[in-house]
Formats: structure tokens, C-alpha cells, sequence
């Protein structure tokens, strides 16, 4: 079986400051890892996702994340947010086998202070 | 190109009626998988079609759920004699899904709001 656990379920921060969103996996085999995004009354968007390649993982609008195997954790971060990153963020975990269904966390509501 | 597209985008109905819920993957994309996301289970897979077939119907959560796909295509995502916690917004998603290329990004589509009274 496989769970993701987003640790917030709200992240303020300030424009211009940096973003970090935590987010811990479990999977009994080599998992698949995203970010996706949800801006209010849009569709999930791909964010950037991990397969077994580089660690340190660039998605698009600057965020990355790493993958940390020996703490089980896949956190999102950004140097300096921007008003336009507002949005509902899920961590979301694929075993890499069999059909690929994706499992969410619950998601992070990031606010972004002027 | 076209991504996803998902059609009512916005449905309301009665308790008791059935409702089709249309899904139109992107060209070429062999995988569809429909998902719903409601405020009290969060985002939570329903079925996986790979070409015409549904090798996974784990997540449909009772028999008023059903789901087809024709042509390896469009799908349809049928609730028969709607209930109230079936409200929420319900999302498809397609991929490419080659064999032996790892885990394909699906891409989403903008969901239909289902609203049962």
C-alpha cells in the first residue's frame, strides 16, 4: 500500500520569502512522486515529479523538490514566493507498477501575505 | 494541443435520478482514470481504463458506480439513483501509458461539479 502525509494543512508566508511544503511517502516499492497544484475553480496542474532519476527534482514556476529516501520525505520549496503561487498544493505518490493509480495527500493551502 | 476536456462542467440533479458524466482524454493517451475529490475524502481514485478495459474498478464506491470506454477513447462515468454524498467534483485524467517507460504524467482534466439535492 501506498500514503502520502502532507504535514500542513495551511502555509502562510510573505511575498518574496521562502516556501516549504512537507510532505512524508510511504510506499512498499520504488515509488513515483509529484507535486500538483490547484489554483481556485482551475484544474490540477502538474508541478514537477520524481521517477528514480536526480534527487532534486525542477518543476515549472521555479518550486523543486527533493527526494530524500532515508527520511521518506519528497518537500516541496521555492526561494521567494510570488502572489501568483496561491493555490491548493498535493503531494501525490504512483507505485511504479501495475496501473499507476495516483494516491493524494490531503493538500496544503498556501497563502501568500502582500 | 487539446488537453482534457469534461463535460457537464457543472450538474445538478435530484436525489434518485442517474447522471452520465463524459470524459475526452487527450489524442493518443492509452490510460484514462477517473477520480473524485470531495471535501471530506479528499482526492480519491474511482477506475483505471487501459484501451477499452478496466483492470482496476477498486476505487468505484458502490454499484451505483459504472464506467465505460469505447474506442479507446471517450469514457463515461455513470451514478445510477444519485445520493447526496455523491456531490463533489469528479475528475478525469489520461496518459500516455507506454509499456516500459515508467510512470507517465497524467494530465487532468477541469472536472464536472456535481451537485445532488
Amino acid at each position: 500500500a501506498q500514503s502520502v502525509t502532507q504535514l500542513d494543512s495551511h502555509v502562510s508566508v510573505s511575498e518574496g520569502t521562502p516556501v516549504l511544503l512537507r510532505c512524508n511517502y510511504s510506499s512498499s516499492y520504488s515509488p513515483s512522486l509529484f507535486w500538483y497544484v490547484q489554483h481556485p475553480n482551475k484544474g490540477l496542474q502538474l508541478l514537477l515529479k520524481y521517477t528514480s532519476a536526480a534527487t532534486l527534482v525542477k518543476g515549472i514556476n521555479g518550486f523543486e523538490a527533493e527526494f530524500k529516501k532515508s527520511e521518506t520525505s519528497f518537500h516541496l520549496t521555492k526561494p521567494s514566493a510570488h502572489m501568483s503561487d496561491a493555490a491548493e498544493y498535493f503531494c501525490v505518490v504512483s507505485a511504479d507498477f501495475g496501473n499507476e493509480k495516483l494516491t493524494f495527500g490531503t493538500g496544503t493551502r498556501l497563502t501568500i501575505i502582500p | 494541443g487539446a488537453g482534457v476536456s469534461q463535460s457537464p462542467s457543472n450538474k445538478v440533479t435530484e436525489k434518485g435520478k442517474d447522471v452520465e458524466l463524459r470524459c475526452d482524454p487527450i489524442s493518443g493517451h492509452t490510460a484514462l482514470y477517473w477520480y473524485r475529490q470531495s471535501l471530506g475524502q479528499g482526492l480519491e481514485f474511482l477506475i483505471y481504463f487501459q484501451g477499452n478495459s478496466a483492470p482496476d474498478k477498486s476505487g468505484l464506491p458502490s454499484d451505483r458506480f459504472s464506467a465505460e470506454r469505447t474506442g479507446g477513447s471517450v469514457s463515461t462515468l455513470t451514478i445510477q439513483r444519485t445520493q447526496q454524498e455523491d456531490s463533489a467534483v469528479y475528475l478525469c485524467a489520461s496518459s500516455l501509458r507506454l509499456a516500459g517507460s515508467g510512470t507517465d504524467t497524467q494530465y487532468f482534466g477541469p472536472g464536472t461539479r456535481l451537485t445532488v439535492l
